[in-house]
């Protein structure tokens, strides 16, 4: 069964700062993607890493994949207010889970003034 | 581009009773995903549709059942109401079934008392 655990749960940052995310999952796949969900909302796609050594960058967040480790990170920087989320990584089993993806538990990010 | 509609947005049902959530995909994808999401937590996998078949299912019970429509969209139908059964569903869909991104729609809250 594969499983993700992300580090930490709980994440409580002043602006300016920099923090990274970590994301382990147990099974070999290729394809991990991270999601933010701010309360009461759905899900929003940031990133879509699909191989190993895969690095994306939007604005103040960057992810990046290590396929062998199978550890995916998230960095913040110079956090600001607005990146206050929770911030879900997702692996998907491969081509024979049919986009099956397993979520981690979700790091619930404050950014403090 | 149209995006991933859910239907209702929120709802309150007793123990025993039976609901019945809907999905409209995203224009172009032929495959419509379910996720239960518990309060703080990372949303599961329910079932996978494709081509209106069920292609794919986690550790629900059968009272956890589905349709997929020719126009791809969904129903999630859920009998036999459990207090646990509380939470956000998250339709999500993709342009096939082995693309691996998924687009979530604003989910439904399903409220069981």
């Amino acid at each position: 069964e594969l499983k993700v655990e992300q580090n930490p749960l709980f994440l409580s940052m002043q602006e300016g700062k920099n923090y990274t995310i970590y994301c382990n999952y147990s099974t070999t796949s290729d394809r991990l993607y991270w999601y933010r969900q701010d309360p009461g909302k759905s899900l929003e796609s940031l990133f879509v890493l699909l191989s190993n050594g895969a690095v994306k960058q939007e604005g103040r967040l960057m992810a990046s994949l290590d396929t062998k480790a199978r550890l995916s990170t998230l960095h913040i920087t110079a956090a600001v207010h607005d990146l206050s989320a929770t911030y879900f990584c997702a692996v998907d089993g491969g081509e024979t889970s049919g986009s099956r993806l397993t979520f981690g538990e979700g790091t619930q990010l404050t950014v403090n003034p | 581009e149209t995006g991933v509609t859910q239907s209702p947005t929120h709802l309150i049902k007793t123990r025993g009773q039976q609901v019945t959530l809907r999905c409209s995909s995203q224009s172009g994808h032929n495959t419509v995903s379910w996720y239960q999401q518990a309060l703080g937590q990372g949303p599961q996998f329910i079932f996978q549709y494709y081509r209106e078949e069920e292609n794919g299912r986690g550790n629900f019970p059968p009272r956890f059942s589905g349709l997929q429509f020719p126009n791809y969209s969904s129903e999630l139908n859920v009998n036999a109401l459990e207090l646990d059964d509380s939470a956000l569903y998250l339709c999500a869909s993709s342009l096939t079934v082995n693309t691996g991104e998924l687009f979530f729609g604003e989910g439904s809250r399903l409220t069981v008392l």
